[in-house]
């Protein structure tokens, strides 16, 4: 199992302003995964962050936006950038597990107001 | 890519009753299933997962059913608790490095 830690656990935010999430995986993992989940939503996966490249981004998210980094093998940041109302969700840090499965953060919930 | 269905998106039973959750995927190449539990304001979690090299696998009060030729499975979970109120996601991916798709999520309310 992964033990993941992420932070801020919850803001409130102003409009047009950006925000950065920390995550912090307590063993070296090839890929994270960064998803957002809306309110009553299921969970949508934003962009998956390889450490040494550019993360790699699904259809409707783009880098201008959501930003990440990947330092190294422990640690991501996603920046929400430009923040409006819509961005208002919680953002979940995720890493795959040896057969497969997905262990999650806490998630960060962010208000925009 | 993937598409999952997933449905009820609400279900509402008596403590004591079972509930059934079933969902369907599109990719015949997918071949690990995974539901995870998400309670209120806390991460999901990995409940359980099917292969599909198997048809069915249980755990305790939970099983899981996979029919590989209609391309769905389902989750049923026997003898339900209030405890069992959360959000069930069941997902569908090729396995190894391939990212699972999630559903759209059903809303388990056990009443006592």
């Amino acid at each position: 199992s992964a033990v993941i830690s992420q932070k801020p656990s919850r803001d409130i935010c102003q409009r047009g302003t950006s925000l950065t999430i920390q995550c912090q995986v307590d063993s070296q993992v090839t890929m994270m995964f960064w998803y957002r989940q809306q309110p009553g939503q299921s969970l949508t996966l934003i962009a998956t962050a390889n450490q040494g490249s550019e993360a790699t981004y699904e259809s409707g998210f783009v880098i201008d936006k959501f930003p990440i980094s990947r330092p190294n093998l422990t640690f991501s940041t996603l920046t929400v950038s430009n923040m409006s109302p819509e961005d208002s969700s919680i953002y979940l840090c995720s890493v795959a597990g040896n057969t497969g499965e997905l262990f999650f953060g806490e998630g960060s919930r962010l208000t925009v107001l | 890519g993937e598409n999952v269905e997933q449905h009820p998106s609400t279900l509402s039973v008596q403590e004591g009753d079972s509930a059934v959750i079933k969902c369907t995927y599109s990719d015949s190449a997918s071949n690990y299933f995974p539901w995870y539990k998400q309670e209120l304001g806390k991460r999901p979690q990995l409940i359980i997962d099917i292969r599909s090299n198997v048809g069915e696998k249980k755990d305790q009060r939970i099983a899981v059913t996979l029919n590989k030729t209609a391309k769905h499975f389902s989750l049923h979970i026997t003898e339900t608790q209030p405890e069992d109120s959360a959000v069930y996601f069941c997902a569908a991916s090729r396995g190894g490095s391939y990212i699972p798709t999630f559903g759209r999520g059903t809303s388990l309310i056990v009443h006592p």
